[in-house]
């Protein structure tokens, strides 16, 4: 059984662009949510997508959106990037939206 | 405002003795609660968790309590190893809402 997997691993972009991050979520699981994880902080809850609708919201602007495909994978996508939008983005996938959720090993994005 | 707090950075134990972390909460319609384990370049893995309607759950050489009253919960590992060195989120949820994370403490245990 293959876990979450995250991609890419590392990425650079400058302010004001914007990047697409991808997760692969765990077989069986049909629940994908997005976590900012920002340096010394705890995971920040994004969004969360269920069945390909999106099933929670956390207090991230509207230039963090995303999307969920028919095999559960998931996208987030960020437009106009800030330097505070350097963080570690963590994708985690649960086979229902109340289960356990197991983590991707995250994506490291650095905005200069 | 922190919801979830662990006021400990950082913890150092020897090999063999009780590791204790801590974590408070201050929104108290929080009813489950977690504790994550994360290595460097790894997700967070769930290690432990405790309902609102218990005060002590056991797992192995890990036991989570949780006081109600003072909006505290620990988590005890025993005996501590090499291994269990990681970063340890506690998290919290209530009914539907998302998880809300502490900041984490790093547990070195010392051989």
């Amino acid at each position: 059984e293959t876990g979450v997997t995250q991609s890419p691993t590392h990425l650079i972009k400058t302010r004001g662009q914007q990047v697409t991050l991808r997760c692969s979520s765990q077989s069986g699981h049909n629940t994908v949510s997005w976590y900012q994880q920002a340096l010394g902080q705890g995971p920040q809850f994004i969004f969360q997508y269920y069945r390909e609708e999106e099933n929670g919201r956390g207090n991230f602007p509207p230039r963090f959106s995303g999307l969920q495909f028919p095999n559960y994978s998931s996208e987030l996508n960020v437009n106009a990037l800030e330097l505070d939008d350097s963080a570690l983005y963590l994708c985690a996938s649960s086979p229902e939206p109340l289960d356990e959720q197991f983590f991707g090993p995250g994506t490291r994005l650095t905005v200069l | 405002d922190q919801q979830v707090k662990q006021n400990s950075p950082s913890l150092s134990v020897q090999e063999g003795r009780i590791s204790i972390l801590n974590c408070d909460y201050t929104n108290s319609m929080f009813d489950y609660f977690l504790w994550y384990k994360k290595y460097p370049a790894e997700g967070p893995t769930f290690l432990i968790s405790i309902s609102s309607i218990k005060d002590k759950n056991e797992d192995g050489r890990f036991t989570v309590f949780l006081n109600k009253s003072a909006k505290h919960l620990s988590l005890h590992i025993v005996p501590s190893q090499p291994g269990d060195s990681a970063v340890y989120f506690c998290a919290a949820s209530s009914g539907n809402t998302p998880l809300v994370f502490g900041k984490g403490t790093r547990l070195s245990v010392i051989a």
